[in-house]
């Protein structure tokens, strides 16, 4: 069974701060990396994508991926309020994407 | 386009009851998803179309579950009997390709008392 692993939280961070997320999978086969912002009540929804080892940055995010550790990470500079919810780390499995338990995030004024 | 929908947002439905959730995935996406979100489990995949075929449904719980795909632009979940532990978030996706972007429904919100 492939396994997509994260830390369910809470996260909790000031605002202004890095909020750094984290998550592990067990396929080393794995090609696609995705992460989804989930709000409470709502659907999951993309926020960005990584194929290649390194860095990848899209505003106040940058996703991190380290394929030789098996490791996928996010990062938010300047967290705001807006950004506490669940995040979900996804992992491409052969034309389908296995999704960790998420993070909850929690940005406090 | 709308984006995926799903229908119904909310079910209450008694024990023993039959229960068939819908989906209508976003027109030229090839790849149709359920998936079920608990507290305990997360988001879980149950089966997945390519095309309108079923390819994986190692996912579905057990016999109970059963889901079709008749046209591009049409599936449901059907769940016969129902039963008090399959309350859940049921969540409907499609995709272009099987590891590209999944987009997501709103979800139908299924409690079985």
């Amino acid at each position: 069974q492939k396994e997509v692993e994260q830390n369910s939280g809470p996260l909790s961070v000031p605002e202004g701060a890095i909020a750094s997320l984290n998550c592990t999978y067990s396929d080393r086969g794995s090609q696609s990396f995705f992460w989804y912002r989930q709000y409470s009540g709502k659907s999951p929804e993309l926020i960005m994508f990584i194929y290649s080892n390194g860095d990848k940055e899209d505003g106040r995010f940058t996703a991190q991926l380290n394929k030789a550790s098996q490791y996928v990470s996010l990062l938010i500079r300047d967290s705001q309020p807006s950004d506490s919810a669940t995040y979900l780390c996804a992992v491409e499995d052969t034309d389908k994407l296995i999704f960790g338990t998420g993070t909850r995030l929690q940005v406090f004024p | 386009d709308a984006g995926v929908i799903q229908s119904p947002r909310h079910e209450v439905t008694e024990m023993g009851q039959e229960v068939t959730l819908r989906c209508k995935p976003i027109s030229g996406h090839d790849y149709l998803f359920w998936y079920r979100q608990t507290m305990m489990r997360g988001l879980e995949l149950l089966i997945y179309f390519n095309n309108n075929v079923p390819i994986d449904d190692s996912g579905m719980p057990e016999d109970r579950f059963s889901a079709k795909m008749p046209n591009a632009s049409f599936s449901t979940l059907k769940i016969q009997p129902s039963e008090p532990r399959d309350s859940a978030v049921y969540f409907c996706a499609s995709s272009l390709g099987g590891n590209t972007e999944a987009f997501f429904g709103q979800g139908t919100r299924l409690t079985v008392v």
